[in-house]
């Protein structure tokens, strides 16, 4: 059974940083995509950054680039999102997200974890 | 404001045939697949159409998609009162950036 956890989530300032974790199991993750896609309170979806099975090619929305980087460690199993400089707009549920392929570009998600909540405010 | 344009809301009452439309450019829906997702209240999002019109494994066949040039359509057969949640199409762009459309939310009267 796929199952992606969350973790990292939490009240941090206007300008600060957090670093999100997605601990991976039930499948080979490094064969695999990963995405994260947020949803401000009350609001939609919104993709905020895809990265390829081998992690060699990443993808990030205008809305985020230069801000924030995925990464992920295939030896444990674990996708990250460092989130730098955040503002009071990326506040939101943060969800991982596996995708169906190696490769991140042209897929959508195929399973989701329950997400972990960001709140940028003073 | 999303690339990928859904109706707020739709309705319809218990065993009505519902459809939900998703309308993009050539460089996302005119040329990737389109993806639907479901959402009930408090809930993640579920995969429930991928590749334009497969559906996965435990998706009742009740659920089907479309595309055609550059709109998809989800349809929902024999409305049940479960069925009511918030419903998102998805799709890449051609700019290597993903899109989700604003979402709709079903209403079962």
């Amino acid at each position: 059974e796929v199952q992606l956890v969350e973790s990292g989530g939490g009240l941090v300032q206007p300008g600060g940083s957090l670093r999100l974790s997605c601990a991976a199991s039930g499948f080979t993750f490094s064969s695999y995509a990963m995405s994260w896609v947020r949803q401000a309170p009350g609001k939609g979806l919104e993709w905020v950054s895809a990265i390829s099975g081998s992690g060699g090619s990443t993808y990030y929305a205008d809305s985020v680039k230069g801000r924030f980087t995925i990464s992920r460690d295939n030896s444990k199993n674990t996708l990250y999102l460092q989130m730098n400089s955040l503002r009071a707009e990326d506040t939101a549920v943060y969800y991982c997200a596996k995708q169906p392929s190696p490769a991140a570009a042209g897929t959508g998600p195929d399973y989701w974890g329950q997400g972990t909540l960001v709140t940028v405010s003073s | 404001q999303s690339v990928l344009t859904q109706p707020p809301s739709a309705s319809g009452t218990p065993g009505q045939r519902v459809t939900i439309s998703c309308s993009g450019s050539s460089s996302n829906i005119g040329s990737n697949y389109v993806y639907w997702y479901q959402q009930l209240p408090g809930t993640a999002p579920k995969l429930l159409i991928y590749r334009n019109n497969q559906r996965p494994s435990g998706v009742p066949d009740r659920f089907s998609g479309s595309k055609s040039g550059t709109s998809a359509s989800l349809a929902i057969s024999g409305l049940r009162s479960e069925d009511e949640a918030d419903y998102y199409c998805a799709a890449w762009d051609d700019s290597l950036s993903a899109l989700f459309g604003g979402g709709t939310k079903l209403t079962v009267l």
